[in-house]
């Protein structure tokens, strides 16, 4: 079984400081993890993944993620917020191990940036 | 074509109608998958195609719920005597490859209203 916790129903920040969005992951063979953007109305959009390789994972739109084994977890990260970056943000993952597992999302995390 | 398509954008249906909804995946993807998500909730994962192999319904919330695929075209996702409960969005996603190793493509979804 595989799972996702977003501990953080929303997130608060002012534009221009540095925004974490977490995520918590549980899985129980090779995790391969994901980060997406939903705006109103709209689908989800990908912005990163991490499948192998160096833990920091940089995406669009100027978000990074780290990768954690020890922790399990794979946080949302960004240097300076945009107002712009408000939305919805769901975390996924899936069991690299399995060529036919899908992917499981957190319940997500809104992200309100202020002027 | 160019990304995933999902017919109708948004749909109001009385207390017992059936309903379908269809998807038409990026051209060449071999998976397609259905969540649905309810307001203030995460993705819940319904049904996975992959190529001709059986679908993996494991998702599907009860019997009133069906889905196929032609080939590796499109989808339907039918609904069958609708209930309240099932007011929600309906997103179709489909992969290159099996299980979305490197992550999904989302439709724009389906808004779902049972009345």
């Amino acid at each position: 079984a595989q799972s996702v916790a977003q501990p953080e129903d929303q997130v608060n920040v002012a534009e221009g400081n540095p925004l974490t969005v977490k995520c918590t992951y549980s899985v129980s063979g090779n995790p391969y993890l994901f980060w997406y953007v939903q705006y109103p109305n709209r689908g989800l959009q990908f912005l990163l993944k991490y499948i192998t390789g160096d833990n920091l994972v940089k995406g669009s739109y100027g978000f990074e993620a780290e990768f954690n084994k020890s922790q399990t977890s794979f946080h949302l990260k960004k240097p300076s917020a945009l107002v712009s970056d408000s939305a919805l943000y769901f975390c996924a993952v899936r069991d690299g191990s399995s060529g036919y597992s899908t992917l499981t999302f957190g319940k997500g995390t809104m992200l309100l940036v202020s002027p | 074509g160019a990304g995933v398509s999902q017919s109708p954008s948004n749909k109001v249906t009385e207390k017992g109608k059936d309903v379908e909804l269809r998807c038409d995946p990026i051209s060449g993807h071999t998976a397609l998958y259905w969540y649905r998500q309810r307001l203030g909730q995460g993705l819940e994962f319904l049904i996975y195609f992959q190529g001709n192999s059986a679908p993996d319904k494991s998702g599907l919330p009860s019997d009133r719920f069906s889905a196929e695929r032609t080939g590796e075209s499109v989808s339907t996702l039918t609904i069958q005597r609708t209930q309240q409960e099932d007011s929600a969005v309906y997103l179709c996603a489909s992969s290159f490859l099996p299980g979305g190793t490197y992550g999904y493509t989302f439709g724009s979804g389906t808004r779902l209203t049972v009345v």
